[in-house]
């Protein structure tokens, strides 16, 4: 069965400053693997996904993620942070054939200090 | 709006009354899915519909959570006689259906069991 591990469930960074949040997954299979962001009282919105095309994948807002097979893992990064990016970040795989469910991470917190 | 949409946006219910959750999931959108969202955890799995056809429910925590999708569009989570353990969010997505595509999340209906 997948699963999901996000390292920090809470993540400070100053305004400026560079942006890591930790992914890791298990799958007995290559797996689809998303970033979704989630506003206060707001529904969950896809940042990137990976779905095998490129290792390095670019989505909104500045963000990016490398797929690394032999860590198994799926970091998400931001060159330099602002204030607008403070949210709950959730990483989630999707590996079952035939089946889209997904598999959350328990979130990262991530603020913004100015 | 073109997103999905859910009702209500909040619920209190108290202990042993039924509930009736509705999602409005993005126009031609093949699949539907209803996940459960704790405070301060991930959203856990529990059930996905193709159209009409219910392919996983199980992620449902017990007999009383009853999730249907009759004509393939609208869907309506019930669970009978609430729990307090019940109290959560309750998120819809819907995506067009194909393994590793992007699910779109409604805002979320706040259930509180008293």
């Amino acid at each position: 069965a997948q699963s999901v591990t996000q390292l920090g469930s809470h993540v400070s960074v100053s305004e400026g400053a560079l942006v890591l949040l930790r992914c890791n997954y298990s799958s007995s299979v290559p797996p689809y693997l998303f970033w979704y962001v989630q506003y206060p009282n707001q529904g969950l919105q896809l940042l990137l996904k990976y779905t095998s095309a490129a290792t390095l994948v670019k989505g909104i807002n500045g963000f990016e993620a490398e797929f690394k097979k032999s860590e198994t893992s799926f970091h998400l990064t931001k060159p330099s942070a602002h204030m607008s990016d403070a949210a709950e970040y959730f990483c989630a795989v999707s590996d079952l054939p035939g089946n889209e469910k997904l598999t959350f991470g328990t979130g990262t917190r991530l603020t913004i200090i100015p | 709006g073109a997103g999905v949409s859910q009702s209500p946006r909040y619920k209190v219910a108290k202990r042993g009354q039924d509930v009736a959750l509705r999602c409005d999931p993005i126009s031609g959108h093949v699949s539907l899915f209803w996940y459960q969202q704790a405070l301060g955890q991930g959203p856990e799995f529990l059930t996905y519909f193709q159209n009409e056809a219910q392919l996983d429910k199980s992620g449902l925590p017990s007999d009383r959570f009853f999730a249907e999708r009759p004509e393939g569009s609208v869907s309506t989570l019930k669970i009978q006689r609430t729990q307090q353990e019940d109290s959560a969010v309750y998120l819809c997505a819907s995506s067009i259906g194909s393994l590793g595509n992007e699910q779109y999340f409604g805002p979320g209906t706040r259930l509180t069991v008293t």
